[in-house]
């Protein structure tokens, strides 16, 4: 089985600060990783995603985000927000142990606001 | 590139009416999903293709619901007798076959919104 938590409805952070939006998950075997923004009346785009390597991935817009295998986590990140950040972001995950559906979990979602 | 398309993007029904929904995924995807969005949630799953064959549904998709996907390229939703509960924002989403299907990743199209009164 495979679940995702976004343990914040809604992140406030001022323009020009650092943002992170908090993501946890839980699978069987080795966990895919995925971050999507969604806007207002709008469909999911893609962010970027972990497959494997590197824990620090880093993706569109100047997002990125850090896998943590010890932590199982994958908190997205962005080193200064933008008014234009502002939206819903989804993490989803896939396990793929003993050759498991395609199909990915999705969290709530977290609203990110940024304050000019 | 023209992204997946959604058709209508908006539909107000009456409680008892069909509708159907449309989705023409990137060309080359042979893998379309349907997923299913009320607010404050996260899109849930409800059935994907693989080429024109339907290869996984979730128990949320209830006999009311039926998609199709005839020659693998645009796929319909169909919901039949709609309940005040259907309503929801109803999500597409295409992705291409790799050498590591865990890894692949799905694009969405801007989704139908239904309303049923």
């Amino acid at each position: 089985a495979q679940s995702v938590a976004q343990p914040e409805d809604q992140v406030n952070v001022a323009e020009g600060n650092p943002l992170t939006v908090k993501c946890t998950y839980s699978v069987s075997g080795n966990p895919y990783l995925f971050w999507y923004v969604q806007y207002p009346n709008r469909g999911l785009q893609f962010l970027l995603k972990y497959i494997t390597g590197d824990n620090l991935v880093k993706g569109s817009y100047g997002f990125e985000a850090e896998f943590n295998k010890s932590q199982t986590s994958f908190h997205l990140k962005k080193p200064s927000a933008l008014v234009s950040d502002s939206a819903l972001y989804f993490c989803a995950v896939r396990d793929m142990k003993g050759g498991g559906s395609y199909i990915p979990t999705f969290g709530r979602g977290t609203s990110l606001i940024v304050h000019p | 590139d023209t992204g997946v398309s959604q058709d209508p993007r908006h539909k107000i029904t009456k409680r008892g009416q069909n509708v159907t929904f449309r989705c023409d995924p990137i060309s080359e995807h042979n893998r379309l999903y349907w997923y299913r969005q009320t607010l404050g949630q996260g899109p849930e799953f409800l059935t994907y293709f693989q080429n024109e064959a339907q290869l996984e549904k979730s128990r949320l998709l209830s006999d009311r619901f039926s998609a199709e996907r005839p020659k693998g390229s645009f796929s319909t939703l169909e919901i039949q007798r709609t309940e005040q509960g259907d309503s929801a924002m109803y999500l597409c989403a295409s992705s291409r076959t790799s050498g590591n299907p865990a890894g692949e990743t799905q694009y969405f199209g801007p989704g139908t919104r239904l309303l049923v009164l």
